[in-house]
């Protein structure tokens, strides 16, 4: 099974509507992260969670908002999405290895469209 | 703030060739590099990353790359491409100030489409 689980895979929804994406894992880890790709652009951050406390904005967070419901569970909600929020969106999880360099390990992606 | 280009967003090489992706980094205090794939409709995976000691970093399926601070550069190669190795792959660079004091967080480049021809 997979260490880090995103539902759904995929998501077609209208102009105003709300989405929640899900992410969920098994390793464990206090560290978890929602990015966005866009073609040219790469990856970027848009929320990220030190431990279910402690919940921090990216890079763009506009437009996005973020639960941390458990260790294991980081929710990621578009409250009314809008068509430049067509992407495909990863969670990603963390844990702090000797100095600080921990690896991230990425779900396998939600791709929303907008229409 | 910390950022990362990489140099060409399509390479094509052709199989059983040198593979070599560049990435330059900017960063105010010495960084961590990493570089990640991501095959077709999957995620991104760690390939190799780069915190202290030796320069060259070997990492999984046979790429390696070299952390050179006077050019600001942490190219990736392989000497022999295979098939296999068509995927997207992005450098990525975190503040090890930061991930010193725990708040560590990547800022990835925007990625080289690598397509491997028979």
């Amino acid at each position: 099974d997979a260490d880090v689980t995103q539902t759904p895979r995929n998501r077609i929804t209208k102009t105003g509507k709300r989405i929640m994406l899900e992410c969920s894992q098994t390793k464990g880890h206090d560290r978890m992260y929602w990015y966005r790709q866009d073609p040219g652009l790469g990856l970027r951050l848009i929320y990220y969670s030190f431990d279910v406390k402690d919940i921090n904005k990216g890079e763009i967070s506009d437009g996005y908002s973020v639960s941390r419901q458990a260790q294991a569970k980081f929710s990621l909600s578009l409250e009314s999405a809008i068509p430049n929020q067509t992407a495909l969106y990863f969670c990603a999880t963390s844990d702090p290895g000797s100095g600080g360099t921990d690896t991230q390990y990425f779900g396998p992606g939600t791709r929303l469209t907008v229409l | 703030a910390q950022s990362v280009t990489q140099l060409g967003s399509h390479v094509s090489v052709s199989e059983g060739a040198l593979v070599l992706l560049r990435c330059n980094y900017s960063s105010s205090v010495p960084p961590y590099l990493f570089w990640y794939v991501q095959y077709p409709n999957q995620g991104l995976q760690l390939l190799l990353k780069y915190t202290t000691g030796a320069t060259l970093v070997k990492g999984i399926n046979g790429f390696e790359a070299e952390f050179k601070k006077s050019e600001t550069s942490f190219h990736l190669t392989k000497p022999s491409a295979h098939m296999s190795d068509a995927a997207e792959y992005f450098c990525a660079v975190s503040d090890r100030r930061a991930s010193n004091f725990g708040n560590e967080k990547l800022t990835f480049g925007t990625g080289t489409r690598l397509t491997i021809i028979p």
